[in-house]
């Protein structure tokens, strides 16, 4: 079972600034089988980005996704108040469908 | 716009069967894979396992000998049940449709908490 490990498990920023959350797999997921979530309280996630680097349909393209193999990456350039959130990656590259413990981004 | 809805009852007993459905209005139950994950409170999502439109199945490892997902194209629904439950299985339990196009879990329900408590 490959495990997804996120970085840092909290996020302390303010409006305006770079944000960078990172998703590291114990094994290979592939060049594309990596999702992105985000979840505010009280609401069901909302896909963000699919195969590593897409942005969903509606999705601003303040959010951006790279990396491949092991390491992958979510960077919000600008954070908008909306932004603060919990946000999960998630792989697909085999069985069982795996989902990170999740990175908070709050505000500072 | 595609919808889900989860619906049973939010109190299980241990030991008992938990059971909830989802309704999907908006768009058809083909040629989707439809899903379920929960999210204990506090805590992160697990995936359970998900139904194609035309009942093929599969489910997490780690609740296989408990999970029970099936179809009903007729109604545009489709279940889940987790028999033997422990106070481990409360969670927020949503329904979710996953999207080839898009490679990820593209709509989902609302969400609801089900207690396992005597």
């Amino acid at each position: 079972e490959i495990v997804l490990t996120q970085s840092p498990g909290t996020l302390s920023l303010s409006p305006g600034e770079r944000a960078t959350l990172s998703c590291r797999a114990s094994q290979s997921v592939g060049s594309k089988y990596l999702t992105w979530y985000q979840q505010k309280p009280g609401q069901a996630p909302r896909l963000l980005m699919y195969s590593a680097s897409s942005r969903a349909t509606g999705i601003p393209d303040r959010f951006s996704g790279s990396g491949s193999g092991t390491d992958f990456t979510l960077t919000i350039s600008r954070l908008e108040p909306e932004d603060f959130a919990v946000y999960y990656c998630q792989h697909y590259h085999n069985s069982p469908l795996i989902f990170g413990g999740g990175t908070k981004v709050e505000i500072k | 716009q595609v919808q889900l809805q989860e619906s049973g009852p939010g109190l299980v007993r241990p030991s008992e069967t938990l059971s909830l459905t989802c309704t999907v209005s908006g768009g058809s139950i083909s040629p989707f894979y439809w899903n379920w994950i929960r999210q204990p409170p506090g805590k992160g999502l697990e995936w359970i396992g998900f139904t194609s439109y035309s009942g093929h199945t599969f489910y997490n490892p780690s609740l296989k000998s408990r999970v029970t997902i099936s179809v009903d194209t007729n109604n545009n629904q489709f279940s889940l049940n987790l028999k033997s439950v422990t106070a481990a299985d409360t969670a927020v339990y949503y329904c979710s449709r996953w999207t080839e196009d898009c490679q990820g879990f593209e709509f989902w329900g609302q969400g609801i908490l089900v207690t396992v408590s005597s």
